[in-house]
């Protein structure tokens, strides 16, 4: 029974890279959302998405952050042109709408070169 | 502006005793609540949620009352077990709007030793 599922669990880049990370919803679930948690922080919402659309970007910064949750796979967050400022966990998270809670994948740990 | 606080950082409690967590909002349009637990290098895992219509939830070890008055809620654990040391993070949400995104604290971490 899977839960969700984020890769790679670690990703180092240096600045000026893209970064591509990667979430697959629990199954049955049709709705993703993103976090990210810099240090010492809470998780700061950045976006919500249903199949092929986005609902809400906006916790998104202007540019450079983009996301996706095609048809087929997973939801993906994409970051060009990284900066240091970029190094947080971002963790994705599903559910299957409605009143029901939000499940959490174990996040993606970005880091900056 | 943080709508969702938790003003305590740490927590230290005696296995077998109670513990209290709190969160505190600003925003009275949130009409749910979560609580959940997060270990070190793992996502946040769900305790436990409320509705603005209770006013208590309760689940095994774990309780959640909330005063929307005073737009307030708080997480009793009885009995702690050193297993619940964990950070724990009070959210919020507009369901009612269909709005689902959490807005989270930034956590207290609970410690209970044996």
């Amino acid at each position: 029974n899977a839960g969700v599922m984020q890769n790679p669990r670690h990703l180092v880049r240096r600045r000026g890279q893209e970064a591509r990370l990667r979430c697959s919803p629990m199954k049955g679930h049709s709705h993703v959302y993103w976090y990210r948690q810099l240090p010492e922080e809470g998780l700061k919402f950045m976006v919500y998405l249903q199949k092929e659309n986005i609902i809400d970007e906006s916790g998104m910064p202007k540019e450079r952050f983009s996301a996706e949750f095609p048809k087929e796979g997973p939801s993906i967050l994409r970051i060009q042109q990284v900066v240091r400022g970029d190094s947080a966990a971002y963790f994705c998270a599903s559910s299957p709408g409605g009143h029901q809670p939000q499940h959490f994948g174990d996040g993606t740990r970005l880091s900056i070169l | 502006d943080q709508q969702v606080k938790q003003n305590s950082p740490s927590l230290s409690v005696q296995e077998g005793r109670i513990s209290i967590l709190n969160c505190d909002y600003t925003n009275s349009m949130f009409d749910y609540f979560l609580w959940y637990k997060k270990y070190p290098a793992e996502g946040p895992t769900f305790l436990i949620s409320i509705s603005s219509i209770k006013d208590k939830n309760e689940d095994g070890r774990f309780t959640v009352f909330l005063n929307k008055s005073a737009k307030h809620l708080s997480l009793h654990i009885v009995p702690s077990q050193p297993g619940d040391s964990a950070v724990y993070f009070c959210a919020a949400a507009r369901q009612n709007s269909g709005y689902s995104t959490l807005t989270f604290g930034k956590g207290t971490m609970l410690l209970v030793s044996p």
